[in-house]
């Protein structure tokens, strides 16, 4: 079956701290795999996406993520988090064996104290 | 460029009526979807269009849900009649048609709460 899991429902960091939210997930063949996030009072957003190539991905606002293929991983990272970080982060896979069809992690809640 | 749009954005009805969520994709966008989340939940997939046809429903919950794509634009979907389990944000997002990299971009969501 496909799914996402994301490890934490909820973080809270302080300020500087360094970011790491841990996805994983089941789905058959190959995979396009993407972070969204949703600042509060605000739509969903793309925040960076994998789809083929170097598996350490750049996104905007200072994220990354990489692709562990052997281990169905796509870890969400930030070196030093500020407060407008605060958010909700979502995990997201879609492949060509789902008919492309986007499945979402649960999210997670990030609190970044000032 | 607009983005996805959606009407209305809060909706609270009673339980038995009817509520219709309406979704306006990004002009040129043949990939329409329909996602839903209960409070505190996952998103969840509820049903994809490309163009006018349903590529997938899935992931409708019951035939309380009605969602309709007439000319391959906006979209449409209904609910009736409406049951307090069926509060949650729903949202809907569009792609363009093709097999690399489908990245689909979200609109802000309709609030549904049926008391």
């Amino acid at each position: 079956a496909q799914s996402v899991s994301q490890h934490n429902h909820h973080v809270i960091l302080s300020e500087a701290a360094s970011l790491e939210l841990g996805c994983n997930y089941s789905y058959g063949g190959t995979v396009n795999l993407f972070w969204y996030v949703q600042y509060p009072g605000q739509h969903l957003q793309l925040l960076l996406k994998y789809f083929s190539g170097d598996p350490l991905v750049k996104g905007i606002k200072g994220f990354e993520a990489e692709f562990i293929k052997s281990k169905f991983s796509f870890n969400l990272r930030k070196p030093s988090v500020q407060w407008s970080d605060t958010a909700e982060y979502f995990c997201a896979v879609n492949g060509y064996t789902g008919g492309f069809k986007t499945i979402f992690g649960a999210g997670t809640r990030l609190f970044v104290k000032a | 460029e607009a983005g996805v749009t959606q009407f209305p954005s809060h909706s609270v009805i009673e339980k038995g009526q009817t509520v219709t969520l309406r979704c306006d994709p990004i002009s040129g966008h043949d990939n329409l979807y329909w996602y839903r989340r209960v409070m505190g939940k996952e998103i969840k997939f509820l049903l994809h269009f490309v163009k006018e046809s349903k590529q997938d429903e899935s992931g409708m919950p019951n035939n309380r849900f009605l969602a309709e794509r007439t000319g391959g634009t906006y979209s449409t979907l209904k609910v009736q009649p409406a049951e307090l389990e069926d509060s949650g944000v729903y949202f809907c997002a569009s792609s363009h048609l093709g097999t690399a990299g489908n990245t689909i971009y979200f609109g802000e969501g309709s609030w549904l709460t049926v008391v």
